[in-house]
């Protein structure tokens, strides 16, 4: 049974550039999330796909958009890339029931670097 | 607003004996869930412990055990015959009912010593 597979691992990226990161949830579950994780930071809450709808958004600007396909895949685009947007991107997938009740399953991530 | 502290930021610990990480929370909803998470240097994070606020009964895991003082909001984990596979990040974190996102602490890097 795979779990959350995330791609790429890493990459490198120019200041005002675009980023796609993608994210594969585990078997069985509809809903993804996704954190950012800085150096020496917790996760912080992007936003959260259910049903191919945004259903939260934490407090990140409008660079930061996503989708969800049918399969229950996920993606997470940057535009504009700025330096403060260096860090581990984290999908986290779970059943689309509320908070808590499900287990979230998390990715290994994707290192994104901005120069 | 919900806050997660984790006033540890790194602790060490010899192999085979126990250690105790700290947090402190704070939330207004009374129907919440907390959670500690364990993030290895291979980066990927695995659920450790989770416990319903509505339950009085400390959870349990094995080597891993909460202390939940709700009064207090308080929820500290408690790794017992610690291991050299501990060694590890560990978030505190916390959900409520209302919402789907979870909100992470800043997490304490604990080392195991052989």
């Amino acid at each position: 049974d795979a779990g959350v597979t995330q791609s790429p691992t890493h990459l490198i990226k120019t200041r005002g550039q675009q980023v796609t990161l993608r994210c594969s949830p585990k078997s069985g579950h509809d809903t993804v999330s996704w954190y950012q994780q800085a150096l020496g930071q917790g996760p912080q809450f992007i936003f959260q796909y259910y049903e191919e709808e945004e259903r939260q958004r934490g407090n990140f600007p409008d660079r930061f958009s996503g989708h969800q396909f049918p399969n229950y895949s996920s993606e997470l685009n940057v535009n504009a890339l700025l330096l403060g947007d260096s860090a581990l991107y984290l999908c986290a997938s779970s059943s689309g029931g509320l908070a808590g009740r499900y287990e979230q399953y998390f990715g290994p991530g994707t290192r994104l670097t901005v120069t | 607003a919900q806050t997660v502290t984790q006033s540890q930021p790194e602790m060490s610990v010899q192999e085979a004996e126990t250690v105790t990480l700290s947090c402190t929370y704070d939330t207004s909803e009374s129907n919440y869930y907390l959670f500690w998470y364990k993030q290895p240097p291979s980066r990927q994070m695995i659920l450790v412990i989770r416990q319903e606020a509505y339950k009085q009964q400390n959870a349990t895991e094995n080597r891993f055990s909460v202390n939940f003082q709700k009064a207090a909001k308080s929820f500290s984990l408690k790794i017992s015959d610690s291991q050299l596979g501990d060694t590890a990040m560990y978030f505190c974190a916390c959900t409520t009912s209302g919402t789907y996102k979870y909100i992470f602490g800043t997490g304490t890097r604990l080392k195991v010593l052989a």
